[in-house]
C-alpha cells in the first residue's frame, strides 16, 4: 500500500533515542501504530482520531506518539529495550462512521535493538 | 477481553483446492472482522471484511460471519501457490475511529502446492 509511507523502513539501534514516521494520504481521520513481534501477531499501541489520543494501551513509557496532523503519525522511543525488537505497522481508516470500511496497514518500520 | 482464536494453525492445499479457515472470537457484542494477508517479512493486506451476519465474497475470497456462534470463517477458492501466507483474522467492538482496534488471531500458515 504506497498510500501510507513509513520511514525508516529498518532500523538497528543500541540504547539510543529515534522516532519513526509515518505519513497517509488517503485522507482518514484514524491512525494507529501497532507493534508486531516475531512470530506474533499484531498488537494495538496506540490510536489518534481526528488527531485525539483516543486509546493509550498498556506500553512502556518510553513510547510516546505524537500526531502533529491528520495525515502524520510519529513514534518517538527513547532509550530502546531488546524486547522492542519488532516490526511496527502504522496504519489509518477513515474513522467517521460505523463501520467504516478498511484499516489500511503501511509496509511496516522493522526495529533491531543490539 | 476480547480473545481471538483461529483454526488450524498450518494448512496445506493442493493448487485449485478450496481452503477452509475458521476464527473465534469471544466477545458477542463484535462488530467488526477482517481476514488479512501477510507474506512473509511484509505487510499486511486486506482480503475481506465482514460486519453483519452472513457471506461477502471479494473475488476468491469470502467470508462467512455468524455472530450468534462467534464465528467467523474464510474460504479460498483456486488457491495458486503466490497465496501461500499468513491469514490473520481481526476483529473489533468499536465504530468510527475505535473500529480500527483490531484483536488479531494468531495466524493460519497457508501453504499451496502445485
Amino acid at each position: 500500500n504506497t498510500k501510507i509511507t513509513q520511514s525508516p523502513r529498518y532500523l538497528i539501534l543500541g540504547r539510543a533515542n529515534k522516532s519513526l514516521e509515518c505519513e497517509q494520504h488517503l485522507g482518514h481521520n484514524a491512525m494507529y501504530w501497532y507493534k508486531q513481534s516475531a512470530e506474533k501477531p499484531p498488537e494495538l499501541m496506540f490510536l489518534y482520531n481526528l488527531k485525539q489520543l483516543i486509546r493509550n494501551e498498556t506500553v512502556p513509557s518510553r513510547f510516546i506518539p505524537e500526531c502533529p496532523d491528520s495525515s502524520k503519525l510519529l513514534l518517538h522511543i527513547s532509550a530502546v529495550d531488546p524486547e522492542d525488537s519488532a516490526v511496527y505497522f502504522c496504519a489509518s481508516s477513515l474513522g467517521q462512521a460505523a463501520n467504516t470500511g478498511q484499516l489500511y496497514f503501511g509496509e511496516g518500520s522493522k526495529l533491531t535493538v543490539l | 477481553q476480547q480473545k481471538v482464536q483461529q483454526s488450524p494453525e498450518s494448512l496445506t492445499v493442493s493448487e485449485g483446492a478450496m481452503a477452509s479457515l475458521n476464527c473465534t472470537f469471544s466477545d458477542g457484542t463484535s462488530n467488526n472482522f477482517r481476514w488479512y494477508r501477510q507474506h512473509s517479512a511484509k505487510g499486511l493486506e486486506v482480503l475481506v471484511s465482514i460486519f453483519s451476519d452472513g457471506e461477502k465474497e471479494e473475488g476468491r475470497f469470502t467470508a462467512h460471519l455468524n455472530r450468534a456462534n462467534l464465528h467467523v470463517s474464510l474460504h479460498i477458492r483456486e488457491p495458486q501457490p503466490s497465496d501461500s501466507a499468513v491469514y490473520l483474522c481481526a476483529v473489533s467492538m468499536g465504530t468510527g475511529g475505535l473500529s480500527g482496534k483490531l484483536t488479531f488471531g494468531e495466524g493460519t500458515q497457508v501453504t499451496v502446492i502445485s
